[in-house]
């Protein structure tokens, strides 16, 4: 089974503070991407990247930067956390290729910026 | 531009009644539409999808789903609803060449005892 993981599944920070969060994936996926998850407003991705230290702005990128070292890790940083970053932040991985492929999820981080 | 839309905030069904969740879509070329679980306080899971070919796709737990092209519709369905089946159900599509998948907004399900 694929898994993803994310680094904590609940995070407090304050106002102006960097933060990071961090995805593994373990079945050798090419592509890796960062959401955000509001009620009302469904899932909306971030950043996403398709290879290493390849990176693709999402639809909200602002404020935010990915960072991608190797191929199973994919980070999200958030440079000077704000509160309307509160949020919950799910990673996923998928393979590339033909459309086929299916995006697997982590479990989330549900971060609180005060 | 891909779209998808999901109309209903919230639905409740009895135990044991049919259950569907609305889905449509717009895209530019082919649909891959998809359906995710979000249960409380995880992460989303994978249900089913179309790709091609049959129109009437099976996923897990008994769920299944409809592509309608005509309607451009992906209702997902499941026969008799158990109140485990409560949860969040997000739809989601992706053009033919596109990597990201655009989500709707989501329904939560609840199946009343």
């Amino acid at each position: 089974d694929v898994k993803v993981t994310q680094s904590s599944r609940y995070l407090v920070k304050r106002t102006g503070e960097k933060v990071f969060l961090e995805c593994v994936q373990d079945m050798d996926h090419e592509n890796m991407f960062w959401y955000r998850q509001d009620p009302g407003l469904g899932l909306r991705l971030i950043y996403f990247s398709y290879d290493v230290k390849m990176k693709e702005k999402g639809d909200i990128p602002e404020g935010y930067s990915v960072s991608r070292e190797k191929k199973e890790r994919f980070s999200l940083i958030l440079e000077s956390a704000s509160t309307n970053q509160t949020s919950m932040y799910l990673c996923a991985s998928s393979t590339s290729g033909t459309g086929r492929k299916t995006q697997y999820f982590g479990p989330g981080t549900r971060l609180l910026v005060l | 531009a891909q779209s998808v839309a999901q109309p209903e905030d919230q639905v409740n069904v009895a135990e044991g009644n049919p259950l569907t969740v609305k889905c449509t879509y717009s895209v530019s070329g082919n649909p891959y539409l998809f359906w995710y679980v979000q249960y409380p306080n995880r992460g989303l899971q994978f249900l089913l999808k179309y790709i091609t070919g049959d129109n009437l796709v099976k996923g897990s737990y008994g769920f299944e789903a409809e592509f309608n092209k005509s309607q451009t519709s992906f209702h997902l369905k499941k026969p008799s609803a158990l109140v485990s089946d409560s949860a969040l159900y997000f739809c989601a599509v992706r053009e033919f060449g596109n990597e990201k998948l655009t989500f709707g907004t989501g329904t939560r399900l609840t199946i009343i005892p």
